[in-house]
């Protein structure tokens, strides 16, 4: 059974700091993986998707690294500002087409 | 290009009590999921359409608990009779889903259900 934990359960850090999360899968066999942000109160935003063939993707100061093998992922945010914060939920698509979740980083950047 | 719309955006019901929740997909999207999420966790999947059928109910409590695709567009989500434990926060997501490719699914932005 596929199991996706998520380290830190959260995170506080100033402005301007680069941050990395991280996420482990116990089951390589994914189709991809998908990092989303939650603000509270709201549904789920798509940050980045990174097909089972790719080792990473980047949009604007976001980067998602992919080791299938490891079974582990990175969301890197650099120069970390306020409107970041939020809970960072990473996901794996397994071979039921079925995303499991780990349980999310709660991310504060403090102004 | 509209998101995925949910309704109600929150519902307070009492125990026992049936209660209904409903979603419209981004057009064009064969795929609709139902999530649950409760506090503090990440959602879990509750039932997978493809069209207007039914492709992964596994994890859907079917004693209480039921959905359905009419028209392969729109869908509702039924719980009756509703449950203490069942208070947490019902998402809806849609894709479209392509032979030879997998794609991200779009999220709505949930109903809040409390049950007292």
């Amino acid at each position: 059974k596929q199991e996706v934990t998520q380290i830190p359960a959260a995170l506080s850090v100033p402005e301007g700091e680069n941050l990395v999360l991280n996420c482990s899968f116990t089951d390589s066999a994914i189709y991809n993986l998908q990092w989303f942000r939650q603000d509270p109160g709201k549904g789920l935003t798509s940050l980045l998707l990174i097909q089972s063939s790719q080792r990473e993707q980047t949009s604007g100061r976001l980067n998602a690294s992919l080791d299938k093998s490891s079974g582990r992922s990175t969301l890197y945010i650099a120069a970390s500002q306020p409107g970041d914060s939020a809970t960072y939920l990473c996901a794996v698509e397994d071979s039921s087409y079925k995303l499991i979740f780990g349980s999310g980083t709660r991310l504060l950047v403090r102004p | 290009e509209a998101g995925v719309v949910q309704s109600p955006r929150y519902k307070i019901i009492e125990k026992k009590q049936p209660v209904a929740f409903w979603c419209n997909p981004i057009s064009g999207h064969n795929t609709l999921y139902w999530y649950r999420q409760n506090l503090g966790q990440g959602p879990e999947l509750l039932i997978r359409y493809e069209n207007e059928e039914a492709v992964d109910d596994s994890q859907l409590p079917k004693d209480r608990f039921s959905a359905e695709r009419l028209k392969g567009v729109d869908s509702t989500l039924k719980i009756q009779p509703a449950e203490l434990g069942d208070s947490a926060v019902y998402l809806c997501a849609s894709r479209l889903e392509m032979a030879g490719g997998s794609n991200e699914q779009f999220f709505g932005p949930g109903t809040r259900l409390t049950v007292l």
